[in-house]
């Protein structure tokens, strides 16, 4: 079965720091690969995918993704964070072949002024 | 309207009350998925539509939950004798396909007291 590892819970910074969010998936296989972006009594909403072709995708509000093949991982990066970028961050995977994405457990990103 | 919508948004019920919580995906969405978000973590797969046909119940955590979608568009989730542990938020998606992004609506927040 495929799992989505997110290790890290809780990621603070401060405001126009770097941030990176990190995601590791167990499939070998060829993937589909999303984040998505939930803020606080909402539905989740897509902020990035990788379906083929570049491995660096850029998503909405800034953010950008490497697909990294060999070491399974598909890192989420802002180079400068807003308050407004408080929010849980979910990265899913699809399996080729399989129409189910699998969630990891997200991360909070929490940004200080 | 343009979104997935559900209802209600909030449900509060007692232990061994039914329950039934609505989607109505984008209009023309061949894929509806239900997930399950306990507090704290992510989204858990329970079941999948294509069209009227459901073809993944995998998720479902036992046979008190019922999952139907007759018509191919608006779907209901059904949880009998509601316990304790099903407190949680269910969430509903749609996709125009069978791969890509999923399209969230805001949630049904399920208390059981």
């Amino acid at each position: 079965a495929q799992s989505v590892t997110q290790l890290d819970s809780q990621v603070p910074v401060f405001e126009e720091a770097p941030v990176e969010l990190r995601c590791n998936y167990s499939s070998s296989v060829s993937v589909y690969l999303f984040w998505y972006v939930q803020y606080p009594n909402q539905g989740l909403q897509l902020l990035l995918k990788y379906l083929s072709g570049s491995t660096l995708v850029k998503g909405i509000n800034g953010f950008e993704a490497e697909f990294n093949k060999s070491q399974t991982s598909f890192h989420l990066r802002k180079p400068s964070v807003h308050i407004s970028d408080t929010a849980e961050y979910f990265c899913a995977v699809n399996p080729g072949g399989s129409y189910i994405p699998t969630f990891g457990r997200g991360t909070s990103l929490i940004v200080h002024p | 309207g343009a979104g997935v919508s559900q209802s209600p948004r909030y449900k509060v019920a007692k232990r061994g009350q039914d329950v039934a919580l609505r989607c109505d995906p984008i209009s023309g969405h061949v894929s509806l998925f239900w997930y399950q978000q306990a507090l704290g973590q992510g989204p858990e797969f329970l079941t999948y539509f294509q069209n009227e046909a459901q073809l993944d119940k995998s998720g479902l955590p036992s046979d008190r939950f019922f999952a139907e979608r007759p018509e191919g568009s608006v779907s209901t989730l059904k949880i009998q004798r509601t316990q304790q542990e099903d407190s949680a938020v269910y969430l509903c998606a749609s996709n125009p396909s069978t791969t890509g992004e999923l399209f969230f609506g805001e949630g049904s927040r399920l208390t059981v007291l």
